[in-house]
């Protein structure tokens, strides 16, 4: 069972470099976002997504690029990453948003380091 | 807006120890509760929830009850183990919507043999 699959889990950057974290689910969900989680800070919501075409910004979405093209697909772009972007980052996903009672499913997470 | 609130850690216990771990939150409506858990390399999953006042959400030897008179959602366990080593997530959403889980800073548990 895949679930949610992110890739690179890994990813060194210099500053002013760009790059995609790709994330897709098998689970036919329709609900994609994107979470970043700092230390002390939790997990703040980046972008999110309520189906296929239709993207919304969250709490921090400056220098974060996303689309939704597919129901299974949900890349997160960033376009000239900078040192502040160093963090974790989470692809989640879950049912309907309308009707769900707030259960997310993660990925396993991808590293970014800018230097 | 809404907040979540939870003990600082680390926390290091060991084990068969007893475990709490203290969540509070401010919320506008009549929110959703949950906790999740982020093991060793992994991402988070859900751990257990409750959705209404006194509910009790349980899951692997957890529990936590909805208290709205003191707007807590605390966890505890009775008797740890190792593999219980993780990080934990208190979160809510105040209209069943994923789209607006807001999450606490999480509190790391070491669990020691």
């Amino acid at each position: 069972n895949a679930g949610v699959t992110q890739t690179p889990k890994f990813q060194v950057l210099k500053t002013g470099q760009s790059m995609t974290l790709q994330c897709a689910q098998d689970m036919n969900h329709e609900y994609m976002s994107w979470y970043r989680q700092d230390p002390g800070m939790g997990l703040r919501l980046i972008h999110y997504s309520v189906g296929a075409g239709i993207t919304d910004q969250g709490e921090v979405p400056n220098g974060y690029n996303v689309s939704r093209s597919t129901t299974e697909d949900f890349p997160l772009r960033l376009l000239s990453a900078a040192p502040s972007q160093t963090s974790v980052y989470f692809c989640a996903s879950s049912y309907s948003p309308g009707t769900n009672t707030g259960e997310l499913f993660f990925g396993e997470g991808s590293r970014l380091t800018v230097l | 807006g809404d907040s979540v609130t939870q003990m600082e850690g680390p926390v290091t216990l060991s084990e068969e120890a007893f475990l709490t771990i203290n969540c509070t939150y401010t919320a506008t409506g009549y929110p959703s509760l949950f906790w999740y858990v982020q093991y060793p390399g992994e991402g988070l999953q859900l751990l257990l929830k409750a959705t209404k006042a006194d509910d009790k959400g349980s899951n692997k030897g957890f529990e936590a009850t909805y208290r709205k008179e003191t707007t807590s959602f605390h966890l505890e366990k009775g008797s740890v183990q190792v593999s219980d080593s993780a990080v934990y997530f208190c979160a809510l959403t105040d209209s069943g919507s994923a789209r607006q889980l807001t999450f606490g800073s999480g509190t790391q548990l070491t669990v020691l043999p």
